[in-house]
């Protein structure tokens, strides 16, 4: 069983401000899935990374996968109130077929106008 | 497309009773997987299915079961609840073991279970 670990645990900022969330885990992923999830609603998928070294872009939001694929980091340029939620990463192991997620614990981002 | 509907979307129950949660997968995807998810514990998978067939179990007690119709649609089941069993269960599904792309799991809004 992995060990996933996603830091910081809540992160608090104002309106503007850039941050960067972090998914770090002991073992090699074959592919990693990034959500976002609002209060009492479901995780929405924002991306999924699957290269070594991976770079992605999702408006003000860049992904990238490590190159040893065992992390991962979120990037928010700019933050805006909409982008307050929960992060949470969910990497697939390696030589699998099956679709269980193990979901990190999440950073709660809370941005303020 | 729709997405993921899963129903109800609220349910209290009391200690000892049972209770079943349906979801409707979006329309070609044919793995449904479900998960619990709590404060204190975050997101934990429950179990998967696909044509009809547990894939995958995770840790959970006997009293949580599921199945799968030939349509896709799942339900869950959990019985003999305990104050514990109060958490959001949420539904995902996907296209299925395919390619890497098939893997990408879509979730309904869940549905908020509150045993009292």
């Amino acid at each position: 069983t992995q060990l996933l670990e996603q830091s910081p645990q809540f992160l608090s900022i104002q309106e503007g401000e850039n941050l960067t969330v972090y998914c770090n885990s002991s073992s090699v992923f074959s592919s990693l899935q990034w959500y976002r999830q609002e209060p009492g609603e479901g995780p929405v998928l924002l991306v999924t990374v699957v290269t070594g070294g991976e770079v992605k872009k999702l408006k003000r939001l860049t992904f990238q996968f490590g190159d040893a694929r065992k992390d991962s980091s979120l990037h928010i340029t700019a933050a805006q109130p909409g982008d307050t939620g929960l992060y949470l990463c969910a990497p697939r192991e390696m030589n699998t077929g099956f679709q269980k997620l193990v979901f990190g614990t999440g950073t709660r981002l809370l941005v303020s106008p | 497309k729709a997405g993921v509907t899963q129903t109800p979307r609220y349910l209290i129950k009391t200690r000892g009773q049972q209770v079943t949660l349906s979801c409707s997968p979006i329309s070609g995807h044919r793995s449904v997987s479900w998960y619990q998810q709590t404060p204190g514990q975050g997101l934990q998978f429950l179990f998967e299915y696909f044509s009809e067939t547990q894939r995958n179990k995770g840790n959970f007690p006997g009293r949580f079961s599921g199945r799968q119709f030939s349509n896709s649609r799942s339900e869950m089941n959990v019985s003999t609840l305990e104050l514990g069993d109060s958490a959001l269960y949420l539904c995902a599904s996907s296209l299925g073991p395919r390619d890497r792309s098939s893997y990408e799991q879509y979730f309904g809004p869940g549905t908020r279970l509150t045993v009292t």
